[in-house]
């Protein structure tokens, strides 16, 4: 039964190509995230969610867009795909927008930009 | 992240002895660290957490203190075991409801 899941696992593709990511909680969570967590490990939160509604945005390039069709689902599109982008992405989810409570992580998807 | 920091960026512990990981952070209105861990290939967990009402906290072989004038915390593992090798983040929240992440503490325990 898994908690967070995230599809796929491994992407790999090329420069300038379009791409999506999708996460699934199942915790019944009302706030989701996306992180970029790079070679370095230094994970990075970019977007939150709440209830569908967009909490934080972090400084990133317009070419990410998330989409929240509903409080369970946060998918993450990238347009026009730069080697810079590769890195793993984690989708996150926690009751409250708070900040203040334990934050469950997805299986992280590793995106390969070649 | 830029406004908290962790050291050391990799530590190393014989099994069975003490591994410390200190963390400082920049916004004094900051009131909730957590600390996650993250074995190889697989994704962040939380192990422990602290609010800023308390100065210590310990969970079995773990412990977490704090410092709020001096805006630091740590994380204490005692009796290392080779499970405990790991990616260990410490976080604090910001005003904005954003957690931000240390760079991240690299933790092999030898057996």
């Amino acid at each position: 039964d898994t908690a967070v899941s995230q599809t796929p696992k491994y992407l790999v593709t090329q420069m300038g190509n379009d791409k999506s990511i999708k996460c699934e909680q199942n915790l019944g969570h009302d706030t989701m995230y996306w992180y970029k967590q790079d070679s370095k490990k230094f994970l990075k939160i970019m977007f939150s969610y709440n209830n569908k509604e967009l909490i934080i945005n972090e400084t990133v390039p317009n070419r990410f867009s998330p989409k929240s069709p509903d409080k369970a689902h946060l998918n993450l599109h990238i347009n026009s795909l730069e080697l810079g982008d590769s890195a793993v992405y984690f989708c996150a989810s926690s009751p409250s927008y708070s900040g203040r409570d334990e934050q469950y992580f997805g299986p992280g998807t590793r995106l390969t930009v070649t | 992240g830029e406004n908290v920091e962790q050291h050391p960026s990799t530590l190393s512990v014989q099994e069975g002895d003490s591994a410390v990981i200190k963390c400082t952070y920049s916004d004094s209105a900051s009131n909730y660290f957590p600390w996650y861990k993250q074995e190889l290939g697989k994704r962040p967990q939380l192990i422990i957490d602290i609010r800023s009402n308390v100065g210590e906290k310990k969970d079995q072989r773990i412990a977490v203190t704090l410092n709020k004038t001096a805006k630091h915390f740590s994380l204490h593992i005692t009796e290392t075991q080779p499970e405990d090798s790991a990616v260990y983040f410490c976080a604090a929240i910001l005003n904005d409801y954003k957690l931000s992440f240390g760079a991240g503490t690299t933790v092999t325990v030898r057996a």
